[in-house]
């Protein structure tokens, strides 16, 4: 079965830095691999999504995520990082077809991300 | 006009209670999924429907019942609440013919339902 894991539980940064997420997943083959952002008291809004291809993907809001094979990551960054950008993000892997967890996305714990003025 | 929308947003009951959550997306989407975010921010798939038909069926306890009356509608009903029930409810849809292209279709969440049962 797939999983997933966001090292850091809650990252702080100051206002125009750059930012990294990390994701890790564990998967027997490609994935498919998503970041969605979730503001206080709403639902999830997707940002970025990777199917196949070029592996640096851009996705809304100014985000992007590389997928590298070789550390099972799928990284989230965003160079300049502004003050509404504060919310969590959870990153999530799909299984492809094939095998009983075809159909399912599986969650990460998520990250905080504070940013300071 | 919101897109997908959960009502109630917020449900507090005593254990034992029987309760329901409804979900309605205006997308025109042919699935719907149920999942349930738990105190530590894990969020699982529960359930999803296609057309009205059960698709993804999670390790759930039968006292969850989701019903499907029709494409915009998913409902979430819950028999004797417990304890561990208490968590966010959280219904998405996506336009998926197949029901399980979770990697190819964008879901649209709703605002949530925080659930808290004492």
């Amino acid at each position: 079965a797939q999983s997933v894991t966001q090292p850091d539980i809650h990252i702080t940064v100051s206002e125009g830095a750059s930012l990294e997420l990390r994701c890790n997943y564990s998967y027997g083959a490609t994935p498919y691999l998503f970041w969605y952002v979730q503001s206080p008291g709403q639902g999830l809004q997707l940002l970025l999504k990777y199917f196949s291809g070029d592996t640096l993907v851009q996705g809304i809001k100014g985000f992007e995520a590389e997928f590298k094979r070789s550390q099972s990551s799928f990284n989230l960054r965003k160079p300049s990082v502004h003050w509404s950008d504060a919310a969590e993000y959870f990153c999530a892997v799909g299984a492809r077809a094939g095998g009983t967890s075809y159909g399912k996305l599986t969650f990460g714990q998520g990250t905080i991300l504070t940013v300071h003025p | 006009d919101t897109a997908v929308s959960q009502t109630p947003k917020y449900l507090v009951t005593q254990m034992g209670n029987d309760k329901s959550i409804k979900c309605e997306q205006n997308l025109g989407h042919d699935t719907m999924y149920w999942y349930k975010q738990d105190s530590k921010k894990f969020l699982k798939i529960m359930f999803s429907y296609n057309n009205k038909e059960l698709i993804i069926n999670e390790t759930v306890p039968n006292r969850f019942s989701p019903k499907s009356p029709d494409k915009a509608h998913l409902n979430l009903h819950i028999n004797s609440l417990e304890l561990g029930d208490s968590a966010v409810y959280f219904c998405a849809s996506s336009q998926d013919p197949s029901g399980r292209s979770l990697g190819m279709k964008t879901q649209y969440f709703g605002p949530g339902t925080r659930l808290l049962v004492l």
